[in-house]
């Protein structure tokens, strides 16, 4: 079963705005994750927030958890043509052993040049 | 860098035929796993292995098997290839820096094998 739900599940902007995606879950997590994936490939951990944490930054990205609304946001600034890719969030669930990480169904971001 | 590698990027094979998907990671990491997407469904965890010789199934193990004979290869294995398993295979891999069992490192991907089954 898939734990996280990202939302919406295709967003399109003018480059130089401002992308923000949201990730909720259903149950306890040790850490939230988001990935990026291009197309056709691989994905590319971005940024790990952590269940004790409420925000955390990264160049151009920040990304907010609230564990008492089970959810995640991350925010991209000053977009860019390459930011253009597909985002996922990811937990570790906490109650089901911590090796497993579950994806979301992921957001699909365009930059609009 | 990690590098995870996986053998192919793209696999045709027929119905019935036994498929072998190879990864391979440089890293020494203790956890390796696989997904397979497919659009609409986002990733879905087939099988993970948090040791050589360890396996654990993931949500979706029907129809597959793996082998971890070795730390650095993990395989999976389509016992006997059937249409609805063409889709994308993400191999992954994960360092093991687990404190009381709470994992905060995250996944290593390769670039995936899209496996068309006719």
């Amino acid at each position: 079963s898939q734990q996280g739900e990202e939302d919406p599940q295709a967003l399109s902007i003018q480059e130089g705005e401002n992308a923000t995606m949201n990730c909720s879950y259903k149950t306890s997590i040790n850490n939230l994750q988001w990935y990026r994936q291009n197309s056709g490939r691989g994905l590319v951990h971005l940024i790990l927030i952590r269940s004790n944490e409420r925000e955390k930054h990264s160049g151009r990205l920040r990304v907010t958890l609230d564990t008492s609304k089970k959810s995640s946001s991350l925010l991209i600034t000053a977009s860019r043509a390459a930011d253009t890719a597909s985002y996922f969030c990811a937990t570790d669930r906490r109650k089901e052993g911590a090796q497993k990480l579950v994806f979301g169904q992921g957001t699909r971001l365009t930059i609009n040049p | 860098d990690v590098k995870v590698t996986q053998s192919s990027r793209y696999l045709v094979k027929r119905t019935g035929e036994k498929v072998f998907l190879e990864c391979v990671q440089d890293m020494d990491h203790e956890n390796m796993f696989w997904y397979r997407q497919d659009p609409g469904l986002g990733l879905r965890l087939i099988y993970f292995s948090y040791d050589v010789k360890m396996k654990e199934k993931g949500d979706i193990p029907e129809g597959y098997s793996v082998s971890r004979e070795k730390k650095e290869r993990f395989s999976l294995i389509l016992e006997s290839a059937s249409t609805n398993q063409t889709s994308m295979y993400l191999c992954a891999s994960r360092r093991r820096d687990a404190f009381r069992r709470i994992y905060n490192s995250p996944l290593h991907f390769g670039n995936g094998t899209r496996l068309t089954v006719t």
